[in-house]
């Protein structure tokens, strides 16, 4: 696709159930980012990977949270024993595709998916 | 660690005017970028315009610029001949220069919401 894609748009769930939220990366982007963003404030950093690996879990507020990534392209971020403080906008960054020139993986923009509203009942 | 702080929670300017936007932020590095990004109600992150630290000229990309103030850790917006399309929340965010094996994640601010009066 031409940008990052995030599924699904809305997702309500009831305190206790479990939630998986998606994202597609755009094609052949190494570097994902996923932020939460709770209401009325910025995005806060969850965890990073680069291809398959997760090499930054820190942001992630508890052990009910757990993202992969595990063929390098899309990515699950999964949410178990919803909270109501779990509620907000999930968003998914990517950038950096693999060209033939020097890659710039730590400088290319980062492009942004529409997020996910979580809403926990 | 990196904070980012926006202090204006809302601002309100008549289509066609001029807005500032302001941004500070702290850290002890020394190469970073900084970063404007507009979050419309589609609620994804535009980038707007992006400023490196080491580079001592503002940024501009047409109608927005910034003001760059190394020493103070400031790092306004300025939105100049508003539009009706520029009513938004806008984030000013930081991210490292320096090469981290663990990503260089952005920082942001809490965000200022723009409104434009026609």
């Amino acid at each position: 696709g031409a940008g990052v894609s995030q599924s699904p748009r809305y997702k309500v769930a009831k305190r206790g159930q479990d939630v998986a939220l998606r994202c597609d990366p755009i094609s052949g982007h190494v570097s994902l980012f996923w932020y939460q963003q709770a209401l009325g404030q910025g995005p806060e950093f969850l965890t990073y990977f680069q291809n398959e690996a997760q090499l930054d879990k820190s942001g992630l507020p508890s052990d009910r949270f757990f993202a992969e990534r595990p063929e390098g392209s899309v990515s699950t971020l999964k949410i178990q024993r919803t909270q109501q403080e779990d509620s907000a906008v999930y968003l998914c960054a990517s950038s950096w595709r693999r060209t033939g020139k020097t890659p710039d993986l730590y400088n290319s923009p980062l492009h942004f998916g529409n997020g996910t509203r979580l809403t926990v009942t | 660690a990196q904070t980012v702080t926006q202090s204006q929670p809302e601002m309100s300017v008549q289509e066609a005017e001029t807005v500032t936007l302001s941004c500070t932020y702290d850290t002890s590095e020394s190469d970073y970028y900084l970063f404007w990004y507009k979050q419309p109600p589609s609620r994804q992150m535009i980038l707007v315009i992006r400023q490196e630290a080491y580079k001592q000229q503002n940024a501009t990309e047409n109608r927005f610029s910034v003001n760059f103030q190394k020493a103070a850790k400031s790092f306004s917006l300025k939105i100049s001949d508003s539009q009706l399309g520029d009513a938004a929340m806008y984030f000013c965010a930081y991210r490292s220069a320096e090469i981290k094996a663990a990503g260089n994640k952005l920082t942001f601010g809490g965000g200022t919401r723009v409104l434009v009066k026609p």
